[in-house]
C-alpha cells in the first residue's frame, strides 16, 4: 500500500524537551515538507526537502531540525527553542512541481 | 503577507445544490493551484489542481474556474452532499521554484440533508 506514515497520532513531552515526529513514504517522491496547523489557521511551512541530503527552511523554521538521509525519510525535531511547539504537524511529498500529498498528522502537545 | 486568502471562514449549503469556494491571491508569479479538502485530525485529501494556462479544470462534482486577472480561483461543487462536509483549503505555487505551496486560511463547508 503506498502512501505517507506520520508516527505517532498523538505525542505528548513536556516543555524542555526535544521531540522527533517521524514521516515515511512509500510513493518515491522527490520532495517531502514539514506544515504545522494551528486552530482556525491554515498551513504554515516549516521545512522542505527536494532531494536527498538537502532541505530548505520555510516561513515558520525557527526552532525546529529535519534531515534527509533517506529519500523515504524526513523526521521532523521540535526543539526546546520553540515557543508554541503544541500543534497538529503534517507531512507531506510530491513529485516535483506535482500536487503534494499528505500523512494524517500527528498532534503534538507540551506542557 | 496573505498572498492567498480565503474570505470567507464558513460556508452552510443544502444537499444537492451547487457549494462554490472563493480563493484570491496576490502573487501574480503563481502559476500552479490546487485546492484540498480536510477533515479534522486528519491530513488533507488533494481534490483537483489547474494551471495557470488553463481557465477551467474538470474533476466529477468538482470544478476549479481560475481568472489570472482578477488573481481569483473558485471552487464550484455540484450536487454538494453531507460527505462534503469538511474544511476546504486553496493553495498556490511557483511551478519553477519546485513543489512549495502557500496556502489560505480554508472555509469550512457545512451541507446540509
Amino acid at each position: 500500500d503506498g502512501g505517507i506514515t506520520q508516527s505517532p497520532k498523538y505525542l505528548f513531552r513536556k516543555e524542555g524537551q526535544n521531540v522527533t515526529l517521524s514521516c515515511e513514504q512509500n510513493l518515491n517522491h522527490d520532495a517531502m515538507y514539514w506544515y504545522r496547523q494551528d486552530p482556525g489557521q491554515g498551513l504554515r511551512l516549516i521545512y522542505y526537502s527536494q532531494i536527498v541530503n538537502d532541505f530548505q527552511k520555510g516561513d515558520i523554521a525557527e526552532g525546529y531540525s529535519v534531515s534527509r538521509e533517506k529519500k523515504e525519510s524526513f523526521p521532523l525535531t521540535v526543539t526546546s527553542a520553540q515557543k508554541n511547539p503544541t500543534a497538529f504537524y503534517l507531512c507531506a511529498s510530491s513529485v516535483l512541481q506535482g500536487p503534494q500529498y499528505f500523512g494524517p498528522g500527528t498532534r503534538l502537545t507540551v506542557t | 503577507d496573505q498572498q492567498v486568502k480565503q474570505n470567507s471562514p464558513s460556508l452552510s449549503v443544502q444537499e444537492g445544490r451547487i457549494s462554490i469556494l472563493n480563493c484570491d491571491y496576490t502573487n501574480s508569479m503563481f502559476d500552479y493551484f490546487l485546492w484540498y479538502k480536510k477533515y479534522p485530525a486528519e491530513g488533507p485529501t488533494f481534490l483537483i489542481s489547474i494551471s495557470s494556462i488553463k481557465d477551467k479544470n474538470e474533476d466529477g462534482r468538482f470544478t476549479v474556474f481560475l481568472n489570472k486577472s482578477a488573481k481569483h480561483l473558485s471552487l464550484h461543487i455540484v450536487p454538494s452532499q453531507p460527505g462534503d462536509s469538511a474544511v476546504y483549503f486553496c493553495a498556490a505555487s511557483v511551478v519553477t521554484s519546485g513543489s512549495r505551496l502557500t496556502f489560505g486560511e480554508g472555509t469550512q463547508l457545512t451541507v446540509n440533508p
